[in-house]
């Protein structure tokens, strides 16, 4: 079945650093989301790409997705505290309301 | 508006008993996910409700996991005969149910079977 893959599984970074999320799926995807997940918190929907090549940009947050709509990053600029949490790719899989999600990045960061 | 709502937000129980969760999605949505979360892991897939239709339940691991949703609102997932690896935190979402949209989620329930 599908899978979708996210590297790395762990990330620290230094306050003021830059981090990257990768997300690779073994199918073309008809679009990606991603949602970010606090610390003891829920899943919240970050953004979803639907084109391919798409480069999409929420202040500090870069997100793309690939040209062969396999893969998608997540790129943050100057890592802040508020940053920290689990970060998830997810991709439909075979029907139009399933969703496979990635295990996700966690992301700390040091002040 | 009010999001989605779940309750118990923590439940401690003891091998083999039943457990009940509860799940209000958003008024107004009629797709209803459950996800389960185990430590440090993804989101695993559990059932699909969408309106009236057949729910999908290819993502239940066992027997032991049944859900409900009356009414085309409430949703209550029930796990009989709790072992101690469903331990984990369950997970509701509900979308207006279009497609593949946005998942907006509850807060869960921490399960922890001893």
């Amino acid at each position: 079945g599908q899978q979708v893959m996210q590297i790395p599984q762990y990330q620290h970074v230094q306050e003021g650093e830059d981090f990257t999320t990768y997300c690779n799926s073994s199918t073309t995807l008809s679009n990606i989301q991603w949602y970010k997940q606090r610390p003891g918190g829920h899943p919240v929907f970050l953004i979803q790409l639907v084109k391919s090549g798409e480069v999409k940009k929420q202040k500090r947050l870069t997100f793309q997705f690939g040209e062969a709509k396999k893969n998608s990053s997540l790129h943050i600029t100057a890592t802040q505290t508020t940053d920290v949490g689990t970060y998830f790719c997810a991709g439909p899989r075979g029907s139009n309301y399933k969703l496979t999600f990635g295990k996700g990045t966690l992301l700390t960061v040091n002040p | 508006g009010a999001g989605v709502s779940q309750s118990p937000s923590n439940k401690v129980t003891e091998k083999g008993k039943d457990v009940e969760l509860r799940c209000d999605p958003i008024s107004g949505h009629t797709a209803l996910y459950w996800y389960r979360q185990s430590l440090g892991q993804g989101l695993e897939f559990l059932i699909y409700f969408q309106g009236n239709s057949a729910p999908d339940k290819s993502g239940l691991p066992s027997d032991r996991f049944s859900a409900e949703r009356t009414g085309g609102s409430v949703s209550t997932l029930t796990i009989q005969r709790t072992q101690q690896e469903d331990s984990a935190v369950y997970l509701c979402a509900s979308n207006p149910g279009q497609g593949v949209e946005t998942q907006y989620f509850g807060p869960g329930t921490r399960l922890l079977v001893l």
